[in-house]
């Protein structure tokens, strides 16, 4: 299976703790984006990067949260001392830089729970 | 970014045609309109994308007036396993904002 993938598949942490979520997007794709979704809604767009910048970040992503994509390839996601709030499902999507194209490949997401 | 408004739920039986209404008053000119579709525990799929009149794929056609201020999502003949959650978007080509989308449930 050549998809996005995302690890772990999840999480379960205790306040105050920090997590860490990985994606691997779509080999040839060159765009990765984090998005959190919490039970109905539709996901909240976090940050993307291109290659290895990272040129967008939402003002969700508050000071705890840091992503990084170190030579363009896979990207982590930290979350520092987890809150209760955070509890939610962090999904990863790639796609490659097609301009009049809005077609994002989604992983199955990280679901976390912060107790 | 575009506000996009469609209904919170749809029923509907299998074999019948579905039709999806989003409004997007606000779009600009730069906005593509893109559905994705959800299913439980797992990430959104792309359906289709438009820009203006109609666009068809394998999967549905996408109608979009002159004015763009609307689209409609046409699912034909759904089955059990089209149940899921429809998001409509009006954004451009870098992030996407979704909604909170329709719930389709498809009944034998």
């Amino acid at each position: 299976d050549t998809g996005v993938s995302q690890d772990p598949r999840h999480k379960i942490t205790k306040r105050g703790q920090n997590v860490t979520f990985r994606c691997d997007p779509i080999s040839e794709h060159n765009r990765l984006y984090w998005y959190r979704q919490t039970l109905g809604q539709g996901p909240e767009f976090l940050t993307y990067f291109q290659n290895e910048a990272q040129l967008e970040k939402s003002r969700l992503l508050s000071d705890r949260f840091s992503a990084e994509r170190p030579k363009g390839s896979f990207s982590t996601l930290e979350i520092q001392r987890t809150e209760q709030g955070d509890s939610a499902m962090y999904l990863c999507a790639s796609s490659p830089r097609v301009e009049s194209l809005n077609e994002q490949f989604f992983g199955p997401g990280t679901r976390l729970t912060v107790l | 970014l575009a506000k996009t408004t469609q209904p919170i739920s749809m029923d509907s039986y299998e074999g019948q045609e579905v039709n999806i209404t989003c409004s997007h008053n606000n779009i600009a000119t730069n906005d593509y309109i893109t559905w994705y579709q959800q299913f439980p525990s797992q990430g959104p799929r792309f359906i289709i994308q438009g820009y203006k009149t109609k666009v068809t794929n394998e999967v549905a056609s996408l109608f979009i007036p002159a004015d763009r201020k609307s689209s409609t999502l046409s699912l034909p003949r759904v089955s059990l396993s089209d149940t899921a959650v429809y998001y409509c978007l009006a954004s451009g080509y870098s992030t996407l904002t979704f909604g909170k989308g329709t719930m389709l449930l498809v009944s034998p």
